[in-house]
């Protein structure tokens, strides 16, 4: 069965600081992860995804993730943090059949 | 990409009711499904909206609970039956879309049910 695991319930950064969100799979194949994030009172927007190909996955609003399979390890990161980033986000883990497992969640928080 | 829409995007429901949440897809998609977020949780899958045939459902949901239509490629509604507090939740539509040789998983904008 897939599982995703994000470690961190709740991070803060300050604004223009980096930052990086954790995220963790458990996947029989080569997995297709995913990251979203969903603004207070907001659907959810896909950020970034990896099927194959570069390890290393550039997104919309300045967010990369490296995937990395000795590691089952799928981290986002953003060099710069903006107070617009504050939301929550989520790391998934789907199958070709088209179905996702979604993470916990991470809470962010920016500080001025 | 693909645009969902759905209705209502919220309700306030008494115990005991039933409410259908109707999801509308800009294109035809293959697979469309349905998720469920309780307050302050992460999202749960509920079923996979099959077009022609009976949805297929995770563990632990139910047809009887949770009724599943998907008359064509572009449309799925879901009912949340015998409504009680512990519904109370965001439900998503979200379908698969692997045209154009893209994988791409969306969302539509939920509905909040409250449920008293």
């Amino acid at each position: 069965a897939q599982s995703v695991t994000q470690p961190d319930i709740h991070i803060t950064v300050s604004e223009g600081a980096s930052l990086e969100l954790r995220c963790n799979y458990s996947y029989g194949a080569t997995p297709y992860l995913f990251w979203y994030v969903q603004s207070p009172g907001q659907g959810l927007q896909l950020l970034l995804k990896y099927f194959s190909g570069d390890t290393l996955v550039q997104g919309i609003k300045g967010f990369e993730a490296e995937f990395k399979r000795s590691q089952s390890s799928f981290n986002l990161r953003k060099p710069s943090v903006h107070w617009s980033d504050a939301a929550e986000y989520f790391c998934a883990v789907g199958s070709n059949a088209g179905k996702s497992t979604f993470g916990d969640g991470t809470t962010l928080t920016v500080k001025p | 990409s693909a645009v969902i829409s759905q209705k209502p995007s919220r309700d306030i429901c008494q115990r005991g009711t039933s409410l259908t949440i109707q999801c509308q897809v800009d294109s035809q998609v293959t697979m469309m499904f349905w998720y469920r977020q309780q307050p302050g949780q992460s999202l749960t899958l509920i079923a996979t909206a099959n077009q022609g045939s009976e949805a297929t459902y995770e563990s632990g949901f139910v047809i009887d609970k949770f009724p599943i239509s998907r008359p064509n490629l572009t449309f799925s509604t879901l009912t949340v039956s015998n409504m009680s507090p512990e519904d109370s939740s965001i439900y998503l539509c979200s379908v698969r879309d692997s045209g154009g040789g893209t994988d791409t998983q969306y969302f539509g904008p939920g509905t909040r049910l409250t449920v008293l």
